[in-house]
């Protein structure tokens, strides 16, 4: 069963740091794209990040580049999301999402970790 | 970047009920059109791709159409379990990736 357990959520201070981790398993991760999707309270989905399977291709939503940097192990079938210059418009819930054949589509979503940026 | 619209934006049907949501693309992007279903406090998931698709365990009430701008997503008879929040996303031109802004289902 393929599973996606995202953590290192929580509350932290405006222009702090804070980093996802997203666990893979039930799968071969070292074949996927992977993408990082957030959702601040109460509204729609917004694509934060994608990196495709051998790091070798790495893309950023303009909202985040340059504050944000995802990142990979495939020896620990682990995705991560290193979140610095946080504002508060970055409160969201974020998730983690497998691509599908390699065609920017989501089959599988983690649960999601929730990020609060507040003072 | 290519813009995606849904209508309605909410919507109150009952359970038996044939509904239809549109998405609009802001420009053709071909068939590369997917659907999510959220519930509240839950992940997305996919339910149709490549704009009329179904993916894989989700019941065939559920079907979608359409290509170039204009798609949509059919609920051919509402179950209790179908009232969520549904998102068009498109996969034509990336990055960025692009979603619409969902559709509310309601019980009536």
């Amino acid at each position: 069963e393929v599973q996606l357990v995202e953590s290192g959520g929580g509350l932290v201070q405006p222009g702090g740091s804070l980093r996802l981790s997203c666990a893979a398993s039930g799968f071969t991760f070292s074949s996927y794209s992977m993408n990082w999707v957030r959702q601040a309270p109460g509204k729609g989905l917004e694509w934060v990040s994608y990196i495709s399977s051998s790091s070798s291709t790495i893309y950023y939503a303009d909202s985040v580049k340059g504050r944000f940097t995802i990142s990979r192990d495939n020896a620990k079938n682990s995705l991560y999301l290193q979140m610095n210059s946080l504002r508060d418009e970055d409160t969201a819930v974020y998730y983690c999402a497998r691509e599908f054949l390699g065609a920017t589509t989501f089959d599988y979503w983690g649960q999601g970790t929730l990020v609060t940026v507040s003072s | 970047d290519i813009q995606m619209t849904q209508s309605p934006s909410s919507l109150s049907a009952s359970v038996g009920d044939r509904v239809t949501i549109t998405c609009r693309a802001s420009q053709s992007i071909s068939s590369y059109l997917n659907w999510y279903q959220q519930k509240p406090g839950k992940a997305p998931k996919l339910l149709i791709y490549a704009a009329s698709s179904l993916q894989s365990g989700v019941p065939s009430r559920f079907s979608g159409s359409g290509s170039g701008t204009d798609f949509t997503l059919t609920i051919s008879s509402l179950q209790p379990e179908d009232f969520a929040t549904y998102y068009c996303q498109q996969s034509y031109s990336t990055p960025p990736v692009t979603f619409g802004q969902g559709t509310r289902l309601e019980i009536k």
